[in-house]
Order: structure tokens, then sequence, then C-alpha cells
């Protein structure tokens, strides 16, 4: 199973909105609304931010949206702020019953 | 408050055995899956293995299938990776991670502070 593909870096401005991607296949991203977004701050423990493609566990910022279409899902930052400068990851339920990640994006905030 | 504490990690020569733990508290244990996630150093998130709450199903990635094995000890609210005929490509932090809900596993709400694996001679 290759991971799921995402761009290796992305910045923005404080306040502005960035959008960071993640590229799979039918048998992945494309097959099922499985898609979850994790943060991951230097030295830190992976923090869910969405699941099931949009929805948003307890606590987590409305800041943090998710979409899918087709075999490509997306994560949206709004109102980008300092603390939002982290890794993040996409995973995917797959059709051979395991979980493939991206391999991270980098986000920088200018 | 939920809470995942692993331990077992270290030096290991290839071709070696390890078994790492992760003693849960704060939730039904029995009644989530919980999985086990990987990092290498400087490198990506990496899903390993996840055993179903009830029932044991158990699913692995096929980098590691046939050399791991995950198990559970409701008794001792305790997840357990077996890991054999270790490999340099195995060094990495270990995470396990709890399914958010109790049905489903594919999204982790919370993780351990994950333990070092290091495969080296």
């Amino acid at each position: 199973q290759s991971a799921l593909t995402q761009p290796a870096s992305a910045s923005g401005s404080p306040g502005q909105s960035i959008t960071i991607s993640c590229t799979g296949s039918s048998s992945d991203i494309g097959g099922y609304d499985y898609v979850s977004w994790y943060q991951q701050h230097p030295g830190k423990a992976p923090k869910l931010m969405i699941y099931d493609v949009n929805n948003r566990p307890s606590g987590v910022s409305n800041r943090f949206s998710g979409s899918k279409s087709g075999n490509t899902a997306s994560l949206t930052i709004s109102g980008l702020q300092a603390e939002d400068e982290a890794d993040y990851y996409c995973s995917s339920y797959t059709s051979s019953r395991t979980l493939v990640f991206g391999g991270g994006t980098k986000l920088t905030v200018l | 408050e939920v809470q995942l504490l692993e331990s077992g990690g270290g030096l290991v020569q290839p071709g070696g055995s390890l078994r790492l733990s992760c003693v849960a508290s704060g939730f039904t244990f029995s009644s989530y899956a919980m999985s086990w996630v990987r990092q290498a150093p400087g490198k990506g998130l990496e899903w390993v293995s996840t055993m179903i709450g009830s029932g044991g199903n158990t699913y692995y990635a096929d980098s590691v299938k046939g050399r791991f094995t995950i198990s559970r000890d409701t008794s001792k609210n305790t997840l357990y990776l077996q890991m054999n005929s270790l490999r340099a490509e195995d060094t990495a932090v270990y995470y396990c991670a709890k399914e958010l809900f109790n049905s489903g596993w594919r999204r982790f709400d919370y993780w351990g502070q994950g333990t070092l694996v290091t495969v080296s001679s």
C-alpha cells in the first residue's frame, strides 16, 4: 500500500487561509469517507483534527475543516495562527482493510 | 482522563525480538480498538497494526505481517506488540493509539508519548 501524496511543505501568513491536499486512489480515499487529519508539533504525539472527511472532534477549533472530491481530500485552515505551525498528516482506510498515511506536510506560518 | 503509557523500547540487534506494552487508563479498554503507529526518525507516520476491542480481530501492515503480533490483556488494560525478526527499517518511535469511537478503528483520538525502538548492530 503506497503512502498517500501530500505536498512536502505549505506556508501562509497569519490570518490567511490555507489548504493542504492529500491524494490517493479509488482503493482508499475515493472508496471511503474515512479520511482523517492529524497535527503534530515537533517532539509531540499527533493530534486528531478531522475524522471521516469533515468532522471535528470535541475541542478542535472550527478554523479547521475537511473535504473530499474523488480521490483527493483536503484540509483547510482558516485564520492562520502561529500555533498552527506544525506537520499535518492525512490518513485513509483502504480496501485491503489497512490504514495508510500521507507523507506529511510541514506548515510554516510566515 | 485518558492516558496511554508505552514501554519496552530499546536497542536490539537485527534479527532480534522486542515486546512493547501500552498501559491504558481513563476509559473502558475492552470497548475500543487499539492500534500501533510508528514514526521513523525524521519521517512520517506509518500505521503498523490494530486490534479490535471485542472479538479480537487483528490487522497488520504488509511491512510487518508475519513478524509482528498485536495482542491485549483486558484484565491489565494493556496492549502489546510482539516484534520478531527485527530489521533496521523497523527503527522508529512506536505510538499506541486509541480509536475515537467504540466501533470502527480508523480514527485515533488519544496517543501515548511513544517508545523508541532502535535496530542496529
